[in-house]
């Protein structure tokens, strides 16, 4: 079955700090991953798209890793802020599920002041 | 720039009406999908269509209908509404859909009450 997790459900840092969060995915054939930012009760944002072929996407202090063969992406913050406080999901959509995106449960992210 | 725009933000129904969710996509995107959002749970693709076909189905119900028009812009009705409807119900649109690789933007959402 093709799913996707994400670990921690939960993270809270204080402001300034670098973070990781991650996704892994139980199958290597993927189009293509991206990320979101989902605040409470909104829309889900598009952070960075990694197509299958790349290794990586930066987007000012966004840093997202793909690493097909082990099924796993991470998402890099740096210099957090209190404004970065939401939920992040990863979300995959596969070869062979059409275009479908499969979500992850996502990280709930705090950043204190 | 132009994003996904969806109506209405909110609605509110009671059991076994009907309701129908509208979806307008990014201009020149030919491709639209639809997810739903429980309480607590992460989006789970419904449905979506490409050039006014449709291109895949996902787990959603036979009382939901949903088409694209010659506008592109889609619609999803849904009947027999049942209290675990209650959700957020959200369009995402693309330029492609089978066989490429191309972002889904997504619309803010429609927040769907059932009582």
């Amino acid at each position: 079955k093709q799913e996707v997790t994400q670990i921690p459900a939960a993270l809270s840092v204080p402001e300034g700090e670098n973070l990781v969060l991650n996704c892994s995915f139980t199958d290597s054939a993927i189009y293509n991953l991206q990320w979101f930012r989902q605040d409470p009760g909104k829309g889900l944002t598009s952070l960075l798209l990694i197509q299958s072929s790349q290794r990586e996407q930066t987007s000012g202090r966004l840093n997202a890793s793909l690493d097909k063969s082990s099924g796993r992406s991470t998402l890099y913050i740096a210099a957090s802020q209190p404004g970065d406080s939401a939920t992040y999901l990863c979300a995959v959509r596969w070869e062979t599920s059409g275009s479908r995106l499969t979500f992850g449960e996502g990280t709930q992210l705090t950043v204190n002041p | 720039a132009a994003g996904v725009i969806q109506s209405p933000r909110h609605l509110i129904k009671e059991k076994r009406e009907t309701a129908t969710l509208k979806c307008y996509p990014i201009p020149r995107h030919d491709t639209v999908y639809w997810y739903q959002q429980g309480p607590g749970q992460d989006p789970q693709f419904l449905i979506s269509f490409y050039e006014k076909m449709q291109s895949d189905k996902g787990s959603i119900p036979d009382r939901f209908s949903a088409q694209q028009f010659s506008d592109y812009h889609s619609e999803l009705n849904m009947s027999s509404l049942e209290l675990g409807d209650s959700a957020l119900y959200f369009c995402a649109s693309s330029f492609g859909a089978l066989g490429r690789s191309y972002e889904q933007y997504f619309g803010p959402g429609t927040r769907l009450t059932v009582t």
